[in-house]
């Protein structure tokens, strides 16, 4: 099974639209959890960090369900420019030297006009 | 002013040639990393230096020789390259280990002929 499991789409939805991405993750001892964006041939960037009590920036919504090792990500009013690939990211550890981000092979996203 | 730079951006060799890949950090971070991002879109940690101290060394084939002649610097040396090399290398560095943000590089495309 893999450390983090996302479905890769594509997701193809018009402008204007919801669409919610969701990934689960294997170790229940996993500490940290993230949403980076990949452009189609850039480097990923971190989009938010996901809380337990769940968070929002904008337009994104995460949440995080520890009892069920899931992660989502939930995208309101769609833009052409959300087009990207969404990674979910886990971080086994809660910090220290050995501590690393183990990412999901992503969901790509295509925002239609 | 490029945060995290890389050279070179696209590298085309042979089958057994030696290559390096360079990557330089502007952002005063302490750690660093090389990722390789596969065919697959999978984005895998290789290597990640604390001070320009070797922390993880992900079951990498020993062809592939990391330096970090400082901690703004840090180099891939691969010996040997196979036609399983080809991918995308990605640099990155934070200030700390995770779950500290992570900024990555542009990335260097591999082929291997």
């Amino acid at each position: 099974r893999k450390e983090v499991e996302q479905d890769p789409g594509p997701f193809n939805v018009p402008e204007g639209a919801t669409v919610a991405f969701n990934c689960t993750y294997s170790n229940s001892a996993s500490q940290s959890f993230f949403w980076y964006r990949q452009d189609c041939r850039k480097e990923p960037k971190l989009l938010m960090s996901v809380y337990s009590s769940g968070n929002e920036d904008g337009r994104f919504t995460a949440q995080l369900n520890r009892a069920s090792q899931y992660i989502s990500l939930l995208i309101r009013d769609s833009k052409l420019s959300d087009s990207a690939t969404y990674l979910c990211v886990v971080s086994p550890q809660g910090g220290g030297a050995t501590n690393k981000l183990i990412f999901g092979t992503g969901t790509l996203l295509a925002v239609q006009p | 002013d490029t945060a995290v730079s890389q050279t070179p951006k696209y590298l085309v060799t042979q089958m057994g040639n030696d290559k390096s890949i360079k990557c330089e950090q502007n952002l005063g971070h302490d750690t660093m990393y090389w990722y390789k991002q596969d065919s697959k879109k999978f984005l895998k940690i290789m290597f990640s230096y604390n001070n320009k101290e070797l922390i993880i060394n992900e079951t990498v084939p020993n062809r592939f020789s990391p330096k970090s002649p400082d901690k703004a610097h840090l180099n891939l040396h691969i010996n040997s390259l196979e036609l399983g090399d080809s991918a995308v290398y990605f640099c990155a560095s934070s200030q700390d280990p995770p779950p500290d943000t992570q900024y990555f590089g542009p990335g260097t495309r591999l082929t291997v002929l």
